[in-house]
């Protein structure tokens, strides 16, 4: 079964700071991999997505990730965060085939202190 | 493109009543999900349409929730006899075609609040 984990809960970051969230996927097969981004009360907007080929993605917002398949993991990293970009943050894998829904990690909050 | 639409966007209910949301695909998307996330966890996956077939309805939570999408357009998730424990947030989202994989878009959300 596919399972998600992202393994911290909250986050704070400095302005102007990096930013790496971790993903830890479980999939017996070649995974199709996202994040979404969302903020209070709204719901989810794509940042990036992973389907195949490069595995260093790059998404909107200056966001980029990396598909690591040793390691099972698809980390999203951001080289200089803004005051904007605090919100809830979700890694979701899927199938290739599209007949299984995404499954989505528990999120991973990040604060923005100045 | 306008968008997934989902309404209500909130909803406030006395326990034991019935309560439907809508949602409105973006206009050529043939696959259709609803989830459902509460405080603090990422969405759960309940259902999902390919046109109006419903190819997956085991997730949905109890016999309480059902849902349809009758003309393969708009669809709509009604919860029967509400509970404290409904009370969450209805996610819908829609991707062009389903047998391959692609971009799921996801609507703003209905919270649902049981008093």
């Amino acid at each position: 079964a596919q399972s998600v984990t992202q393994p911290d809960i909250h986050i704070t970051v400095s302005e102007g700071a990096s930013l790496e969230l971790r993903c830890n996927y479980s999939y017996g097969a070649t995974p199709y991999l996202f994040w979404y981004v969302q903020s209070p009360g709204q719901g989810l907007q794509l940042l990036l997505k992973y389907f195949s080929g490069d595995t260093l993605v790059q998404g909107i917002k200056g966001f980029e990730a990396e598909f690591k398949r040793s390691q099972s993991s698809f980390n999203l990293r951001k080289p200089s965060v803004h005051w904007s970009d605090a919100a809830e943050y979700f890694c979701a894998v899927g199938a290739s085939s599209g007949n299984t829904p995404l499954v989505f990690g528990k999120g991973t909050r990040l604060s923005v202190i100045a | 493109d306008t968008g997934v639409s989902q309404n209500p966007r909130h909803k406030i209910t006395k326990r034991g009543q019935n309560v439907t949301f809508r949602c409105d695909p973006i206009s050529e998307h043939n696959r259709l999900y609803w989830y459902r996330q509460t405080l603090g966890q990422g969405p759960e996956f309940l259902t999902y349409f390919q046109n109006e077939a419903q190819l997956e309805k085991s997730r949905l939570l109890s016999d309480r929730f059902s849902a349809e999408r009758p003309k393969g357009s708009f669809s709509t998730l009604e919860i029967q006899r509400t509970e404290q424990g409904d009370s969450a947030m209805y996610l819908c989202a829609s991707s062009l075609d389903g047998r391959i994989v692609d971009t799921i878009y996801f609507g703003e959300g209905s919270w649902l609040t049981v008093v």
